[in-house]
């Protein structure tokens, strides 16, 4: 979708590295949903941020939104191979529920 | 228990079958979802319940019917469908309709011969 641009596309880290998605909006986001998805299946949820300024973190992923909740980026710390798949940001323009998502970011983790 | 449970798995259908789709959580949930995704793109919303009323519809084509019987429950009937229908077909749900994080099911991945 044009309103949600994720990059970069791929990434290909070596283990022990970290690493950053990020994800844009063309207008004010209302939430900004972080999922997981192995390919050909259902997709994780790792974080939502509402706030602007928010910053999340789990384990070692850490998602920020900005001041103006138009931007979005998540970090992983010292990736792992279990780290690897498809990272898709979903956004929520306060449409009833609907997620608009992003075009995903494919990351392999080389051991 | 934050599980999202769709069957089956894997759909074969020819193009004059009627199937369906099934999906059911116990989370207390009262918004569901249907998203639509083909190989290496996104997922996209096809449906979405809110209360067991349909509250969206992405213009889709009158051969995807959902269904919401109970507040659990969400199906997608199946008919007369074509060969650009084929994907990955995943159910979703969420305390309501807006700001709150949706759980995604397995997904269904669906062929159409």
């Amino acid at each position: 979708s044009q309103e949600l641009e994720q990059s970069p596309q791929s990434l290909i880290v070596q283990e022990g590295k970290n690493l950053t998605i990020n994800c844009t909006s063309s207008k004010t986001l209302y939430g900004l949903y972080w999922y997981k998805q192995k390919y050909g299946e259902g997709l994780i949820f790792l974080m939502m941020l509402q706030k602007g300024g928010e910053e999340k973190s789990h384990e070692k992923i850490t998602a920020k939104l900005d001041e103006k909740k138009q931007q979005s980026s998540l970090h992983i710390t010292a990736s792992q191979p279990s780290h690897a798949g498809i990272y898709l940001c979903g956004a929520d323009y306060n449409q009833g529920g609907k997620l608009i998502f992003g075009q995903g970011t494919e990351l392999s983790v080389k051991p | 228990d934050t599980e999202v449970t769709q069957t089956p798995k894997h759909l074969v259908m020819g193009m004059t079958n009627k199937k369906s789709l099934k999906c059911e959580q116990h989370m207390g949930h009262r918004a569901m979802y249907w998203y639509k995704q083909k190989a290496k793109k996104p997922p996209e919303l096809m449906f979405v319940y809110s209360y067991e009323k349909l509250s969206i519809n992405e213009s889709v084509p009158s051969r995807f019917s959902p269904e919401c019987p109970n507040s659990s429950l969400l199906n997608l009937h199946l008919h007369a469908l074509q060969p650009e229908d084929s994907a990955l077909y995943l159910c979703a749900s969420s305390w309501t309709g807006a700001n709150t994080e949706a759980f995604f099911g397995q997904g269904t991945r669906l062929t159409v011969v």
